[in-house]
């Protein structure tokens, strides 16, 4: 079973700039989550889909942050414009469902630099 | 208070040694409990999943949780330098997963 995609593996970027993560969940996955994890620090919800609809996004920064899965399958998050404290490793995860009760899987990461 | 708390370390320990990891928890809601190992520059991968107190084992690894106390616990036995990893514990309850800050543990051999 292919695990969960994610692309670019780096990228740097100078602050107000924009930048944008794709992500590729586990076939038949229905649930997606992408988390920034900040060095040193565990993962952080950003946003969850179920499908292609979003049941939490209430840590996520509306003002420059923003995310999508149109077709269900695969998202992106967008950050614009771009400021120091989001230099992070940004970490896209899928479920069977929803719910605390289903494994995650996790991809290796989007790491973003902002100069 | 956090969610969940976890001694972030480092802990080093020698070719063999027992390794006890644990986290501690503030919200009985909390039903499902999970360790991910994390290698350098990889995404957390799962490596233990229990939903009640008691103990889980598989292989080298226990998966221990007492929640009348809110603490859970991860042993290493027999513990391998490929072991060298970040050990994040994740719980939660109806809905999102709560992540610790996890504890950094490098196996010497």
């Amino acid at each position: 079973e292919a695990g969960v995609a994610q692309s670019p593996r780096y990228k740097i970027i100078e602050k107000r700039q924009s930048v944008a993560f794709w992500c590729n969940p586990i076939s038949g996955h229905a649930t997606l989550y992408w988390y920034q994890q900040i060095l040193g620090q565990g993962p952080k919800l950003l946003i969850q889909f179920q499908n292609n609809g979003v049941v939490d996004d209430s840590q996520l920064p509306k003002d420059r942050f923003s995310a999508e899965r149109l077709k269900g399958v695969d998202s992106t998050l967008k950050i614009q414009p771009a400021k120091l404290e989001d230099s992070a490793v940004y970490l896209c995860a899928s479920s069977l469902g929803g719910g605390s009760n289903q494994p995650q899987h996790f991809g290796d990461g989007t790491r973003l630099s902002i100069l | 208070q956090k969610e969940v708390e976890q001694d972030p370390g480092p802990l080093s320990v020698p070719e063999g040694a027992i390794v006890s990891l644990n986290c501690t928890y503030s919200n009985s809601a909390f039903q499902y409990f999970m360790w991910y190992r994390q290698y350098s520059r990889k995404g957390p991968e799962l490596l233990m999943y229990t939903y009640s107190s008691g103990n889980k084992e598989d292989g080298r690894f226990t998966a221990q949780v007492d929640k009348s106390s809110k603490y859970i616990s991860l042993f290493i036995r027999d513990s391998q330098p490929s072991d060298s990893a970040t050990y994040l514990c994740a719980m939660g309850g109806a809905n999102n997963l709560f992540f610790g800050t996890g504890t950094r543990l490098t196996v010497i051999p």
